[in-house]
């Protein structure tokens, strides 16, 4: 199993800034993901984050909105660009071994956009 | 399209009965299923899980069923605990290199004491 660090826990921030959350994980892992839970609806993948290369965003995410970094193994950052209110939601950080057959999360971050 | 669906948002089950959490799915490549439960202010964390060859794998009080035909699965709990109350999400996999997991909405279980 994996033991995965997220911070800050929770936010509120003004429109038109950014917030960046960091994602720590307690070993060395394959797969580093970046899902959003907004009120009442499923977690949706924004992208996975890939070690020394551009993240991969699913469809309807894009990299100036939502910047990843992975710079190791074992810790990413996602950024979350511009925010509006539309963007208040939570934000989860997620881990796998190869066969990516089990996520670990982190605890999340609870973003409120004024 | 929601490939993956709990039609319940939420359930009530008194403690010590069996709560059945279903969910349904549309996508026919999906070969692997979780469950995931969650708690205020926590991310999921894993329960169980069931392959496409198989159509029940227990755990404990945690039993997960597979209708491939109906394209259904469902999740026991026997007996029901309030320490079981939280937010319960269907996950599903699909076969091939992109491997990432599709979520359900999730279903609120509330055990009553």
């Amino acid at each position: 199993s994996a033991v995965i660090s997220q911070k800050p826990s929770r936010d509120i921030c003004q429109r038109g800034t950014s917030l960046t959350i960091q994602c720590q994980v307690d070993s060395q892992v394959t797969m580093m993901f970046w899902y959003r839970q907004q009120p009442g609806q499923s977690l949706t993948l924004i992208a996975t984050a890939n070690q020394g290369s551009e993240a991969t965003y699913e469809s309807g995410f894009v990299i100036d909105k939502f910047p990843i970094s992975r710079p190791n193994l074992t810790f990413s950052t996602l950024t979350v660009s511009n925010m509006s209110p539309e963007d208040s939601s939570i934000y989860l950080c997620s881990a796998s071994g190869e066969t990516n057959e089990k996520l670990f999360f982190g605890s999340g971050t609870q973003l409120s956009v004024l | 399209d929601q490939q993956v669906k709990q039609n319940s948002p939420s359930l009530s089950v008194q403690e010590g009965r069996i709560s059945i959490l279903n969910c349904d799915y549309t996508n026919s490549m999906f070969d692997y299923f979780l469950w995931y439960k969650k708690y205020p202010a926590e991310g999921p964390t894993f329960l169980i899980s069931i392959s496409s060859i198989k159509d029940k794998n227990e755990d404990g009080r945690f039993t997960v069923f597979l209708n491939k035909s109906a394209k259904h699965l469902s999740l026991h709990i026997v007996p029901s605990q309030p320490g079981d109350s939280a937010v319960y999400f269907c996950a599903a996999l699909a076969s091939g290199s992109a491997r990432q997991l599709t979520f359900g909405s999730g279903t609120q279980l509330t055990v009553l004491p």
